[in-house]
């Protein structure tokens, strides 16, 4: 089975641009989630997409944003750009099964904020 | 509070040796799954081990153990035999399940150095 794809690998930006990052989750696997990996804060979770709707939100601002499509697969999006959102964003697909719920991990798009 | 605690910032083990890396959570929830995950320099985040809560015996998979230690609130990762390729961060990362699904939490991560 293909694992999870996240595109682009990196990207650049400059200050009050916006950012579009997309997810291919594994075949099968309808959740979808986000985080955010900063040398200083670690990782942070974003937001959680299932069936095309967001179950699970963390605490980033409205700046920050996701959704989700028919085929599973999900896109972020980060408006006005900020130095502080330069980052390393894993996305991360799984099958719901309460605890035991196992997430799989894309190589993730590193996003540099100029 | 901080709900996943990694002490060890960074560790070094010999090649071929065994090493343990510490991990600590905080949860009033009953039911509750722990995971180690590990992360080398490209990036990826490479699920290792599972534990639940209600598991009565520790996992294993391959060269990797989880010595849980329910009492304590610790579920340490145990590599037997490190390998050179066994450098990375390493995560310990929990979900609670009190009703449907809730956001992995994570740890700050602890970086192991294999020296040959």
């Amino acid at each position: 089975k293909a694992g999870v794809t996240q595109t682009p690998r990196y990207l650049i930006k400059t200050r009050g641009q916006q950012v579009t990052l997309s997810c291919s989750p594994i075949s099968g696997h309808r959740s979808v989630s986000w985080y955010q990996q900063t040398p200083g804060q670690g990782l942070q979770f974003l937001f959680e997409y299932f069936s095309e709707t967001q179950r699970n939100k963390g605490n980033f601002p409205g700046r920050f944003s996701g959704r989700q499509f028919s085929n599973s697969r999900s896109e972020m999006n980060v408006s006005t750009l900020e130095l502080g959102d330069s980052a390393l964003y894993l996305c991360a697909s799984s099958t719901p099964q309460g605890a035991q719920e196992t997430q799989y991990f894309g190589p993730g798009t590193r996003l540099l904020v100029l | 509070a901080q709900k996943i605690t990694q002490t060890q910032p960074g560790m070094f083990v010999q090649e071929k040796e065994a090493v343990t890396l510490d991990c600590t959570y905080d949860t009033s929830d009953p039911s509750y799954g722990l995971f180690w995950y590990k992360q080398p320099s490209s990036g990826e985040m490479i699920f290792l081990i599972y534990q639940g809560s209600y598991d009565q015996q520790n996992a294993t998979e391959g060269r990797y153990s989880l010595n849980f230690q329910k009492a304590r609130k610790s579920a340490n990762l145990v590599i037997s035999a490190s390998q050179l390729g066994d450098s990375a961060m390493y995560f310990c990362a929990m979900r609670e399940a009190p009703s449907g699904n809730t956001p992995l939490v994570f740890g700050k991560g602890t970086r192991l150095s294999v020296i040959a």
